[in-house]
């Protein structure tokens, strides 16, 4: 079956423009994270949804930051006044329940390039 | 709260060795652990995950690891490698109980393979 779907794969954009970052995770998958991947730091957890719940947004590192998901299915991360330190690969990801009950699946990342 | 830590960056190791990569956990509790493999330009895929009971388990492609509570270590180790083996390798832990940010990611072993 078709596994998590981001788009685009790469981006390239000005310093203080918004971009959006899209995630189609598995169907039927209720758990879906967004984590950012610098060069060297490995995955920081940004965002999480399940079901129907409030997000939390406590990784989120700043009020530039924000997500949503709609129907239960596909997320959206915007990322709004882009700065240099922003350029990462993001990563969604998406399980059965939860990243600690099932396994995550993993999208191939949106890269994310800020000059 | 949970960290990881992997302290090798990179390895080296010849097709057909033996592999081993490293890899402790901060955690108040017998954790939930987990191994998962990056290839360029791609998304994370689980190996294996250690929940409870049998502290040595397998997972895919060969792999297999084991939890040493004495050691807060879970090890990944693969007795032959192949030049596909070459990837990113991420070990992580999980909250029991679940929690939003579910897992936390240690920054990850680049593993080199030598002909």
């Amino acid at each position: 079956g078709a596994g998590v779907s981001q788009s685009p794969s790469n981006k390239v954009t000005e310093k203080g423009k918004d971009v959006e970052l899209r995630c189609d995770p598995i169907s039927g998958h209720t758990a879906l994270y967004w984590y950012r991947q610098s060069l060297g730091q490995g995955l920081e957890f940004l965002i999480y949804f399940q079901g129907n719940s409030a997000p939390d947004k406590s990784g989120l590192p700043s009020d530039r930051f924000s997500a949503e998901r709609t129907g239960g299915s596909v997320s959206t991360l915007t990322i709004q006044r882009t700065q240099q330190e922003d350029s990462a690969v993001y990563l969604c990801a998406s399980s059965q329940r939860s990243a600690t009950n099932s396994p995550l699946h993993f999208g191939n990342g949106t890269r994310l390039t800020v000059t | 709260a949970q960290s990881v830590t992997q302290p090798d960056i990179h390895i080296t190791v010849s097709e057909g060795a033996s592999l081993e990569l490293r890899c402790n956990y901060s955690y108040g509790a017998t954790p939930y652990l987990f191994w998962y493999v990056q290839s360029p330009g791609q998304g994370l895929q689980l190996l294996l995950k250690y929940f409870s009971g049998d502290t040595l388990v397998q997972g895919i492609k060969g792999f297999e690891a084991e939890f040493k509570r004495s050691q807060s270590s879970f090890n990944l180790r693969k007795p032959s490698v192949h030049w596909s083996d070459a990837a990113e390798y991420f070990c992580a832990v999980g909250e029991r109980g679940g929690g939003a940010d579910g897992l936390t990611f240690g920054k990850g072993t680049h593993l080199i393979i030598q002909p």
